[in-house]
């Protein structure tokens, strides 16, 4: 069965620092694998996701994530916060229509 | 090209009631793909259709249920409405490819009383 963890429930940093927001999963076969970002009273907005090849993937909002097969992780990262990336993270493996989403992190970038 | 549409965007029903949540994907999209989104429970995947069929399943009661017409428009139904059932219930709609990316839409809020 397929599954995700987002360890941490939190992520505060200070505007202009670097954030990091936590995922692993555990697919079976190669995985297809998801960032979005939800913002208070609306949808999912897409930002990045992982098929095959470059480990090192870029995405919208100068976010990227790191994948790392060995780790069974899916890193999302972004070199300089801004308070506008203040918002819930969602990572999600899944290939098809049905994405598994994990429980969310909240980022709170602060000025 | 114009995002995923979801009507209406708020609802409130009683207990018992029944309501039926409409989804239209972004033009040239065929699949479709409702998922529940509630405090306790995170988000989770209801169902998903593709040309008018059921492709994919989530663990759901069978009060809810769905369809999809012939122009990709989807509505998901939920029947004998329960309180836990309030929810915010979103739509998405991707390509054909099991690697496309599915693009959501502003989602229905359902408040059960």
């Amino acid at each position: 069965a397929q599954s995700v963890a987002q360890p941490e429930d939190q992520v505060n940093v200070a505007e202009g620092n670097p954030l990091t927001v936590k995922c692993t999963y555990s697919v079976s076969g190669n995985p297809y694998l998801f960032w979005y970002v939800q913002y208070p009273n609306r949808g999912l907005q897409f930002l990045l996701k992982y098929i095959t090849g470059d480990n090192l993937v870029k995405g919208s909002y100068g976010f990227e994530a790191e994948f790392n097969k060995s780790q069974t992780s899916f890193h999302l990262k972004k070199p300089s916060a801004l308070v506008s990336d203040s918002a819930l993270y969602f990572c999600a493996p899944g290939g098809g229509g049905a994405l598994i989403f994990g429980k969310g992190t909240t980022l709170s970038v602060s000025s | 090209k114009a995002g995923v549409t979801q009507t209406p965007r708020y609802l409130i029903k009683t207990r018992g009631q029944q309501v039926t949540l409409s989804c239209s994907p972004i033009s040239g999209h065929r699949s479709v793909s409702w998922y529940q989104q509630t405090p306790g429970q995170g988000l989770q995947f209801l169902f998903e259709y593709f040309s008018e069929t059921q492709r994919n399943k989530g663990n759901f009661p069978g009060r809810f249920s769905g369809r999809q017409f012939s122009n990709s428009r989807s509505e998901m139904n939920v029947s004998t409405l329960e309180l836990g059932d309030s929810a915010l219930y979103l739509c998405a709609s991707r390509g054909l490819a099991g690697s496309d990316t599915q693009y959501f839409g502003p989602g229905t809020r359902l408040t059960v009383l």
